[in-house]
């Protein structure tokens, strides 16, 4: 059974940091891009990052809107998935999820985790 | 970057009813389009992937197509459980992109 759980959500203030986890298991984590997507509370889904794997040199990239505050790493041993975030903003207080993008020929988020909740504020 | 604009942001229909989606990418994508669900509370589910296959264990009543800049995505027959949000994602380019979503009521 494929799992994805999120943790690390929690409260900070406008520029500190958090650091979320993503735990995976069910699949071969290790050949696998995983994402970050974020939803405000009543908004749409927004793509804030990915890691490749290995054999693709742990490629990382961002959204604009995060690029040089946060920073997507990933440790195979651990089936993990990281995402730091510094210099946090209020617009950053959303849902985070993790996700797998599969790759069969086309590319799509085929495993998601449950989310955790990160809101920025004084 | 590539826009997705989804229409309508927002729609009623009854149980049994057809019901309809665009989704317009602001540059030209192929077929690398992906429909999710997402219900209150819960994490998007993927659908269907490539505009028009549909992902293992989705009910065929859901359905997609489309190529370009112009995609349709169809419920044929509205069951109460399909009340949700339905997003289009574009994959051709970085960064990748959801549209804003259609919120289906009954």
């Amino acid at each position: 059974e494929v799992q994805v759980v999120e943790s690390g959500g929690n409260l900070v203030q406008p520029g500190g940091s958090l650091k979320l986890s993503c735990a995976a298991s069910g699949f071969t984590f290790s050949g696998s891009a995983m994402h970050w997507v974020r939803q405000a509370s009543g908004k749409g889904l927004e793509w804030v990052g990915r890691i490749k794997s290995k054999a693709n040199s742990f490629a990382t990239a961002y959204a604009a809107s995060v690029k040089g505050r946060f920073t997507i790493s990933r440790d195979d041993s651990k089936n993990t998935a990281y995402l730091q975030m510094n210099s946090l903003k209020t617009e950053d207080t959303a849902v985070y999820y993790c996700t797998r993008l599969g790759d069969n020929g086309d590319y799509r988020f085929d495993y998601w985790g449950q989310g955790t909740l990160v809101t920025v504020s004084s | 970057d590539i826009q997705m604009t989804q229409s309508p942001s927002s729609l009623s229909a009854s149980v049994g009813d057809r019901v309809t989606i665009t989704c317009q990418a602001s540059h030209a994508i192929s077929n690398y389009l992906n429909w999710y669900q997402q219900k209150p509370g819960k994490a998007p589910k993927l659908l269907i992937y490539g505009a028009s296959n549909l992902e293992t264990g989705v009910p065929s009543r859901f359905s997609g197509s489309g190529s370009g800049t112009r995609f349709t995505f169809t419920i044929r027959t509205l069951q109460p459980e399909d009340i949700a949000t339905y997003y289009c994602q574009q994959y051709d380019d970085l960064p990748l992109t959801f549209g804003g979503g259609t919120k289906v009521e009954i």
